[in-house]
């Protein structure tokens, strides 16, 4: 089973400010990797699959990147609503699929 | 658009089972994989096992192996979960959740809370 590892656990920006997050695979998983946000008492969403592809509807202000094993998710101007917990999963070898443990973006 | 309409919270005793459903509403699963996922409080994601309906077999987390069963109902368009010999570690909010392409999850039910609590 691949471990998908997400740093920082928490993550303290202002608004405005850029955000970086990153998730690392245990091994390999191509671009199969996808990001979610999950506000409290909501289903996650899903923003960002193959690694760099925005879901419909997704602000450009969200962007991934990466392949193989490290990746990062760039929020480039946290608006307000953009606190929120970020996940991260991986798709190439399943099953299983696996997530991350996630990011917490929290107000500065 | 396709929705995924679950059913309402559940209360069950250590040892018993569980069986929740995932309605599409709009739409039907043929262009779907269906899987669900779990949450427990406070903490994150934990793909539990998934299944393409118009195959009809299911592949499970290793972790729930023998204690879970996921099936689906083409002409309802209802994909179901059951979880057996409930712990109180199973209290979560399980989430029935939708992929069109590939094992990324397009799209999400609200969720259903399971307690677990005698």
């Amino acid at each position: 089973e691949i471990v998908m590892t997400q740093s920082p656990a928490t993550l303290s920006v202002s608004p405005g400010e850029r955000a970086t997050l990153s998730c690392r695979a245990s091994q390999s998983v191509s671009s199969n990797l996808a990001w979610y946000q999950q506000k409290p008492g909501q289903a996650p969403r899903l923003l960002i699959y193959g690694a760099s592809t925005r879901a419909t509807g997704i602000p450009a202000r969200f962007s991934g990147s990466g392949s193989g094993t490290e990746f990062t998710l760039t929020i480039s101007s946290l608006q307000s609503e953009d606190f929120a917990v970020y996940y991260c999963q991986q798709y190439n070898n399943w099953p299983p699929v696996t997530f991350g443990g996630g990011t917490k973006v929290e107000i500065k | 658009q396709v929705q995924l309409v679950q059913s309402g919270a559940e209360v069950k005793k250590p040892g018993s089972s569980v069986k929740v459903s995932c309605k599409a509403s709009g739409g039907t699963f043929s262009s779907y994989a269906i899987s669900w996922v779990r949450q427990a409080p406070g903490q994150g994601l934990e793909w539990m096992g998934g299944i393409i309906p118009i195959f009809g077999t299911a592949n499970y987390a290793q972790k729930f192996q023998g204690r879970v069963t996921i099936t689906a109902d083409e002409s309802t368009s209802t994909a179901y979960m059951e979880l057996s010999s409930l712990r109180s570690e199973d209290t979560a909010v399980y989430y029935c959740v939708a992929a069109a392409g590939n094992w990324y999850f397009d799209l999400w039910g609200r969720g259903t809370l399971v307690t677990v609590s005698s």
